[in-house]
């Protein structure tokens, strides 16, 4: 059974970093797109950012809000996505999921699975 | 940006009831929707994608139809554990933005 579980959230202080992790198994790691999603207290999901598989030289897409300050990477030979995030700010404060995405039949990538979450809290 | 209107942003229904859910794209998208469901405390999960294409293992009492700017996502017989929050959600664009969520409550 596929499974994505991530770790690394905590309480950071404004302007600090913070690393997330997200631990694959019972899929191709490596075939796949996958992107995080974050989700603050009581709103809808946020699209955080993307990265490629290594056919697309596991590049990378970022949502305007966290451009220049999270960076998405990844290790292929352990089966983990990472989030490296810095200057972070209070309303950076939310649930951050790793997705995998799947290819639809017209090329473009969709969420497919989720994982359980962990939470990030910016505050002083 | 492609901005998500979802309606209505909460109901009530009974067991039994269908109940259908709409969501508006500003910009054209095809068919490149998602529709999902959150449970209080769990991830999101998957249950169509290129707007009418139901995931593996998701029941078929639920579907989904649209293109273009419109599109609904229909329960035909709601059962006690689809009372939930379900979410829209476009991938034809980025930014990739999420519509506001409708929360299904039990009458």
């Amino acid at each position: 059974e596929m499974q994505l579980v991530e770790s690394g959230g905590g309480l950071v202080q404004p302007g600090g970093s913070l690393r997330l992790s997200c631990a694959a198994s019972g899929l191709t790691f490596s075939d796949h797109y996958m992107a995080w999603v974050r989700q603050p207290p009581g709103t809808g999901p946020e699209w955080v950012g993307r990265i490629r598989d290594k056919t697309k030289s596991s590049t990378t897409d970022y949502a305007a809000s966290v451009k220049g300050r999270f960076t998405i990477s990844r290790d292929d030979s352990g089966n983990s996505l990472y989030l490296h995030m810095s200057s972070l700010k209070t309303e950076d404060t939310a649930v951050y999921y790793c997705v995998r995405e799947l290819r639809d039949n017209t090329g473009f990538y969709y969420f497919d699975k989720w994982g359980q979450g962990t939470l990030v809290t910016v505050s002083s | 940006d492609i901005q998500m209107t979802q309606s209505p942003s909460s109901l009530s229904a009974s067991v039994g009831d269908s109940v259908t859910i709409t969501c508006r794209a500003s910009q054209g998208l095809t068919n490149r929707l998602t529709w999902f469901q959150q449970k209080p405390g769990k991830a999101p999960k998957s249950l169509i994608y290129a707007a009418s294409s139901l995931q593996s293992g998701v029941p078929s009492r639920f579907s989904g139809s649209g293109s273009g700017t419109d599109f609904t996502l229909t329960i035909s017989s709601l059962q006690p554990e689809d009372f939930a929050t379900y979410y829209c959600q476009q991938y034809t664009a980025y930014p990739l933005n999420f519509g506001g969520g409708t929360k299904v409550e039990l009458k």
